[in-house]
């Protein structure tokens, strides 16, 4: 079966950077992608890794180590607004979009 | 550009009754996959629809059906409702397959909250 693990909570001070870390055991793996859901709304999508190593779109960074089974989101500057929770979610390689998701790290920036 | 509707936004039903749940897909999109999500969880896949046919389940009861229409939107039907389908029940689009340049996006709706008494 699929499995993605994550911290359940991180609390982080604002204008500090954080990483949020995922484990993941799946089979026909194909990437990871990362999400990020405030309280009451959608998940949005952050970012996504098919290949190792760090993909950077603005404040926001993702790793993904395949031989590790093991990928990050890092937040650069943290803002208020960046309380919410995040998901990392693994994309089944059986050519469609199977998406398995974590049970998601709720983020808490204070001041 | 709109983005992806769900209707209705909240529900209430008993258990035993059956509901339908409607997503239109984000414009150009043509791929729809329906997830539940409890309270504190992640959202768990329940089916994808392409071209009118459901190409991917997860672990969801044959109680969990839906359809996909020629213009591309699609529905969710949960017979014999139960208090554990309790839960926000969301609806992603996407591009369909490896070979679109973003298909690993999906473009989430604002979900229909369901609760079942």
């Amino acid at each position: 079966g699929q499995s993605l693990e994550q911290p359940s909570e991180v609390t982080a001070v604002e204008g500090a950077i954080v990483q949020i870390n995922c484990t993941y055991q799946t089979s026909g793996f194909y990437g990871l992608s990362w999400y990020q859901q405030h309280d009451g709304g959608a998940p949005t999508f952050l970012s996504y890794n098919a290949l190792d190593g760090l993909e950077e779109t603005g404040r926001f960074s993702s790793f993904l180590s395949r031989s590790d089974s093991y990928g990050y989101l890092l937040l650069q500057e943290l803002q208020m607004k960046d309380s919410a929770s995040y998901f990392c979610a693994d994309l089944n390689s059986g050519g469609y979009q199977k998406v398995t998701f974590g049970i998601g790290t709720k983020l808490q920036v204070i001041p | 550009d709109a983005g992806v509707t769900q209707s209705p936004t909240h529900l209430i039903k008993t258990r035993g009754q059956q509901v339908t749940l409607r997503c239109s897909p984000k414009s150009g999109h043509d791929t729809v996959s329906w997830y539940q999500q409890a309270l504190g969880q992640g959202p768990q896949f329940i089916f994808q629809y392409y071209e009118e046919e459901e190409r991917q389940r997860g672990n969801f009861p044959d109680r969990f059906s839906g359809h996909q229409f020629p213009n591309y939107s699609s529905e969710l039907n949960v017979n014999a409702l139960l208090l554990g389908d309790s839960a926000l029940y969301l609806c992603a689009s996407s591009l369909p397959g490896p070979g679109s340049s973003s298909y690993n996006e999906q473009f989430f709706g604002p979900g229909t909250r369901l609760t079942v008494l």
